[in-house]
């Protein structure tokens, strides 16, 4: 069955920046979305296709995909982007099946 | 506004079944697939599958095959998702959404289950 793969934890420092990946085989074709989540928290969206970013979410968040692997960047990360991460996708089935990754996260100190 | 409301936290006993509804607003809910997923204590999200709610039609993960049943009730606007021969390792928050560019989430229903 088709799988996404990311990082199970990144670290950085505040004001630098933060790369989380995300890989599968299906993303040459598939978009890429990402969401943050914070600790007792519903996800909120901070990427969708690839690199779109939704209204309300600062513009230091950014995406993007190159072959079978998608990337959240962080451009000077804060301690309030201190969460859990998640890409999903969809597989190349048609039947728009849609996979998480495991989650990476995120420690910004 | 778009919201998902669930229904309220449920506790079972090993074996039995449950049902979580979620009501929808402020969009046209024939017009959005409905997922759900969800989220064990302390893991990560785990996408169960979806329906949609113009055609009745779903798809599950592998996974939930045979052990999930998505519905909906298009009058009044709400999809439910039926879970049987529960487990302790079914214990979880379950979500639904309205996954895509316009992404929006119910507020998540606990699913207990314990002896």
């Amino acid at each position: 069955s088709y799988e996404v793969t990311q990082p199970p934890s990144v670290s950085v420092s505040p004001g630098q920046t933060a790369r989380i990946t995300c890989s599968g085989d299906a993303l040459p074709k598939k978009y890429a979305y990402w969401y943050q989540q914070k600790s007792g928290q519903a996800p909120v969206l901070v990427i969708y296709e690839d690199n779109k970013r939704p209204s309300g979410i600062p513009e230091r968040f950014s995406g993007s995909s190159s072959g079978t692997m998608a990337t959240l960047t962080i451009s000077g990360a804060q301690v309030e982007d201190e969460a859990d991460y998640y890409c999903y996708s969809t597989d190349s089935s048609g039947n728009h099946t849609v996979v998480f990754g495991g989650g990476t996260k995120l420690t910004v100190l | 506004q778009v919201q998902l409301v669930q229904s309220g936290a449920e506790v079972k006993k090993p074996g039995a079944s449950v049902k979580v509804s979620c009501k929808t607003s402020g969009y046209t809910f024939t017009g959005y697939y409905i997922h759900w997923v969800r989220q064990a204590p302390g893991q990560g999200l785990e996408w169960m599958g979806w329906i949609n709610p113009k055609s009745g039609d779903t798809i599950y993960a592998q996974k939930f095959q045979g052990w999930v049943t998505m519905t909906r009730d298009t009058s009044i606007s709400t999809a439910y998702m039926a879970l049987s021969r529960l487990t302790s390792d079914d214990t979880a928050v379950y979500y639904c959404a309205r996954l895509g560019t316009e992404d929006y989430w119910g507020q998540g229903t606990l699913v207990t289950v314990s002896s």
